[in-house]
């Protein structure tokens, strides 16, 4: 069973940093690319950035390039998203979402998805 | 980037109810379209992908139809677990974007 658990969201200053964390357990972490999709308060969901399996393609939103760099460590199994210079206009649940094709470059799709972590950025 | 228009915004229906979402693309996408339900506080779902490719473990009420810029989504028969919000992606080119959402609320 796909399991995938976003931790590290918290309430955050404009312009500091935070670093979301996504567990996945259940299948083959080192075949699926990953995505972190986002969700403003009373908006819809928002694309922010995705990795391929093997962590040397990467993609972002423009909202983010620049300031958010997304990670994978193959060995603990976790995907992370690196956000910097933060601003109200990020604050939204963080979701991580797994591709559904295995070895692909694809990367278009979310076939699993976590319960999300909430980032709020305010002073 | 490729703006994806859903209608209705919010709906009211009944359980039984055969309910129909539609998702317009500012430009073609082929069948590069997928559809999610997302209940609050859940973790959203896939049902759909490739427009009318129906995912693995997803009941046979939901289905997909359309190409180009055109698309549908049916829940034949309308259950109680189904009442959510509705959003269609596109799949076509980056950036990934996704319409506004169908709240499907019960009447």
């Amino acid at each position: 069973q796909v399991h995938l658990v976003e931790s590290g969201g918290g309430v955050v200053q404009p312009g500091r940093s935070l670093r979301l964390s996504c567990a996945a357990s259940g299948f083959s972490f080192i075949s699926y690319g990953m995505h972190w999709v986002r969700q403003a308060p009373g908006k819809g969901l928002e694309w922010v950035a995705v990795i391929s399996y093997d962590g040397s393609d990467t993609y972002y939103a423009d909202s983010v390039r620049g300031r958010f760099t997304i990670s994978r460590d193959i060995s603990k199994n976790t995907l992370f998203l690196q956000m910097n210079s933060l601003t109200a206009e990020d604050t939204a649940v963080y979701y991580c979402a797994k591709d559904p094709w295995r070895n692909s470059r694809r990367l278009d799709a979310f076939d699993y998805w976590g319960q999300g972590t909430l980032v709020t950025v305010s002073a | 980037d490729i703006q994806m228009t859903q209608s209705p915004s919010s709906l009211s229906a009944s359980v039984g109810d055969r309910v129909t979402i539609t998702c317009r693309a500012s430009q073609t996408i082929s069948n590069y379209l997928n559809w999610y339900q997302h209940q609050p506080g859940k973790a959203p779902n896939l049902l759909i992908y490739a427009a009318s490719s129906l995912q693995s473990g997803v009941p046979s009420r939901f289905s997909g139809s359309g190409s180009g810029t055109d698309f549908t989504l049916t829940i034949s028969s309308l259950q109680p677990e189904d009442f959510a919000s509705y959003y269609c992606q596109q799949s076509y080119s980056m950036p990934w974007t996704f319409g506004q959402g169908t709240k499907v609320e019960i009447k």
